[in-house]
């Protein structure tokens, strides 16, 4: 079964403080991972990919096929980073993302 | 600016009146989407088009159509809305379907109420 599983659904943190959003997934084979955000009243957006392996507004994700995870960090939370996270997984036919149910992100100073 | 445009952004219908809602991407990308999104569940596919006249179910497709007569294009219709269909419903767009998957641009969303 493909699925993709976020036990969070709200995180909040102080402006500073280290974010990990969780993000595990259920597949057979190689995963293809992202995350999107979607900011208030915004369209979701690309944040990142696994297979690019870079940095975005300071966030890195890291897949972890034995822990099947691709956990989403930032060393210090910005208040422009409060938005909702989707983790989401390519099925394997490559016709559609499976999204997990989103966690909100909320940084306050 | 290369982007996917959804109308109408708001919708307030009853049960049983036949609406559409289009989708158009000015990207030349070959695949097309639709999710909705509901509180508690995220995104959900509705049905996909890999091409010009190629489309397919996705995980809720029940009380929708679709069609893909031009690439850019790809409405949904709902034939008879009923209430369970009320959602934030959109619209996606990448450079083709299948491995490896490409990057999705969503549209602003249409909300959808249906009393």
């Amino acid at each position: 079964a493909q699925r993709v599983t976020q036990p969070e659904k709200l995180l909040s943190v102080f402006k500073g403080a280290p974010v990990e959003l969780k993000c595990n997934y259920s597949y057979s084979g190689s995963p293809e991972l992202f995350w999107y955000v979607q900011y208030s009243r915004q369209r979701l957006q690309l944040l990142l990919r696994h297979i690019s392996r870079e940095s975005i507004k300071g966030f890195t994700a890291d897949l972890n096929k034995g822990e099947t995870s691709f956990h989403l960090k930032k060393p210090f939370a910005q208040e422009e980073d409060s938005a909702m996270y989707y983790c989401a997984l390519g099925s394997q036919a490559g016709t559609a993302l499976i999204f997990g149910k989103g966690t909100t992100l909320s940084v306050s100073s | 600016e290369a982007q996917v445009t959804q109308n109408p952004r708001y919708l307030i219908t009853v049960t049983g009146k036949k609406l559409t809602v289009t989708c158009s991407q000015n990207m030349n990308h070959e695949y097309m989407s639709w999710y909705r999104q509901d509180p508690g569940l995220g995104l959900r596919q509705i049905y996909y088009s890999m091409n010009v006249e190629v489309t397919d179910k996705g995980d809720v497709p029940e009380g929708y159509k679709v069609s893909r007569k031009e690439k850019r294009n790809f409405p949904l219709i709902l034939e008879s809305p009923s209430p369970n269909q009320t959602s934030l419903y959109f619209c996606a767009s990448s450079l083709q379907g299948g491995r490896p998957v490409e990057t999705q641009y969503f549209g602003p969303g249409t909300r959808l109420l249906v009393l």
